[in-house]
């Protein structure tokens, strides 16, 4: 049972074009979300994450929006870079981030010069 | 403080052999999560402690694995008899006391170790 599904495996966009990504959940005792972004060979780093009391949280070139009534958030990334190819999974956790968390299976990300 | 690190960071063993990995956490985090990634998966969870306690262990965490943290800081991940199907990056990540100002806790994640069992 895949609590946390991110449904595209890869997406490639134009270098200054926004990026879309997105991410579905199952778990409605589900109340923190966060975004990392993976390099091969390395561990998962942190970029954004948003409480299920918001809607929307900002991070300079990074915006994740949280839709609670459809179980769904994205992240945009405005403009995107080269440097910002990478895998980015979508995580979620509840108890306000205390519990452990639940990941989807990643979605890969090309940015085009 | 330079984030939370992981030793080693590769490891290849011959199947049957017992391997053990450290995690040195965030210094002020009291929360310590172990996590196994395979290819074309996201993380999965395997145990977490707080402080010293363990207090949960996936169903994926079978009798050949045992993690401790023992004084609240650093944790051992150690995997007896290995098997094939154990090569995975195994991943240790770290999170605060939840503070007024900030409500959540956010997992930091080290660099992983990749086992490789032959």
């Amino acid at each position: 049972d895949q609590q946390v599904k991110q449904n595209s495996p890869s997406l490639s966009v134009q270098e200054g074009r926004i990026s879309i990504l997105n991410c579905d959940y199952t778990n409605s005792m589900f109340d923190y979300f966060l975004w990392y972004k993976k390099y091969p060979a390395e561990g998962p780093t942190f970029l954004i994450s948003i409480s299920s009391i918001k809607d929307k949280n900002e991070d300079g070139r990074f915006t994740v929006f949280l839709n609670k009534s459809a179980k769904h958030l994205s992240l945009h990334i405005v403009p995107s870079q080269p440097g910002d190819s990478a895998v980015y999974f979508c995580a979620a956790s509840g108890k306000g981030g205390s519990e452990k968390l639940v990941f989807g299976k990643g979605t890969k990300l090309t940015v085009n010069p | 403080d330079t984030g939370v690190s992981q030793n080693p960071r590769h490891k290849i063993t011959k199947r049957g052999q017992n391997v053990t990995f450290r995690c040195d956490p965030i210094s002020e985090h009291n929360r310590l999560y172990w996590y196994r990634q395979t290819l074309g998966q996201g993380p999965e969870f395997l145990t977490y402690f707080q402080n010293e306690a363990q207090l949960e262990k996936s169903r994926l965490l079978s009798d050949r694995f045992s993690a401790e943290r023992p004084k609240g800081s650093f944790s051992t991940l150690e995997i007896q008899r290995t098997e094939q199907g154990d090569s995975a990056m195994y991943l240790c990540a770290s999170s605060g006391a939840k503070k007024l100002a900030q409500p959540q806790e956010t997992q930091y994640f080290g660099p992983g170790t990749r086992l490789l069992v032959l």
